[in-house]
């Protein structure tokens, strides 16, 4: 089975700018999260969706949204761009039904924000 | 925020040592879980370990869970140079049917294995 597929693996983009990130999981995975990792703050949850429904979101501004697609596919953008936005994004997916399962990360999006 | 602490912050050891690294965390748990991440790539996880069990082994490594002292530990064997990476432990508070995966990180062991 292929992994959890992130692209692009890099972006620089502006201030003022808003960008969109894509996710494929891996095939029959109807659940993908979204997480945040800096040197300051660490892994950071964004939100969750499953069956094309955000069930959880973490405590980021609305400037961060999501969505899900039929194919499970994810996009999550980023809007109005901040210096702080600057981060490694990852996306994670696992089946979404049942308790106790792992993670399956990409190798994520580095986005930069000059 | 974050759900604990790993401890310590870095670890540097000779090739062939074993390395431990520390979890702390605060709240009720269904499962905690280590993850290794090599630098500037995705999360890899290694091990899960259920709430109602208090040790785990996968290959070289070794995972203990203390749910009266909210820690865990993560023991690597016999560590190689390829061990060189960050780990994660990561809590999930729980899924139930109307709820969703949300896993809270912990800051990470940055680990070297010196050849």
């Amino acid at each position: 089975k292929a992994g959890v597929t992130q692209t692009p693996r890099y972006l620089i983009k502006t201030r003022g700018q808003q960008v969109t990130l894509s996710c494929s999981p891996i095939s029959g995975h109807r659940s993908v999260s979204w997480y945040q990792q800096t040197p300051g703050q660490g892994l950071q949850f964004l939100f969750e969706y499953f069956s094309e429904t955000q069930r959880n979101k973490g405590n980021f501004p609305g400037r961060f949204s999501g969505r899900q697609f039929s194919n499970s596919r994810s996009e999550m953008n980023v809007s109005t761009l901040e210096l702080g936005d600057s981060a490694l994004y990852l996306c994670a997916s696992n089946t979404g039904t049942g308790g106790n399962q792992p993670q399956h990360f990409g190798d994520g999006t580095r986005l930069s924000i000059l | 925020s974050q759900q604990g602490e790993e401890d310590p912050q870095a670890l540097s050891i000779q090739e062939g040592e074993n390395a431990t690294m520390n979890c702390s965390y605060k709240t009720s748990i269904n499962n905690l879980q280590w993850y290794r991440q090599n630098s500037g790539r995705g999360l890899v996880h290694l091990i899960l370990i259920r709430s109602n069990e208090r040790e785990k082994h996968s290959g070289r490594l070794r995972v203990t869970l203390d749910t009266s002292k909210k820690s865990s530990s993560l023991l690597i064997t016999a560590s190689r140079a390829a061990d060189t990476a960050s780990y994660f432990c990561a809590t999930d508070a729980g899924y139930s049917g109307a709820g969703s995966y949300q896993l809270t990180f912990g800051k990470g062991t940055k680990l070297s294995v010196i050849p």
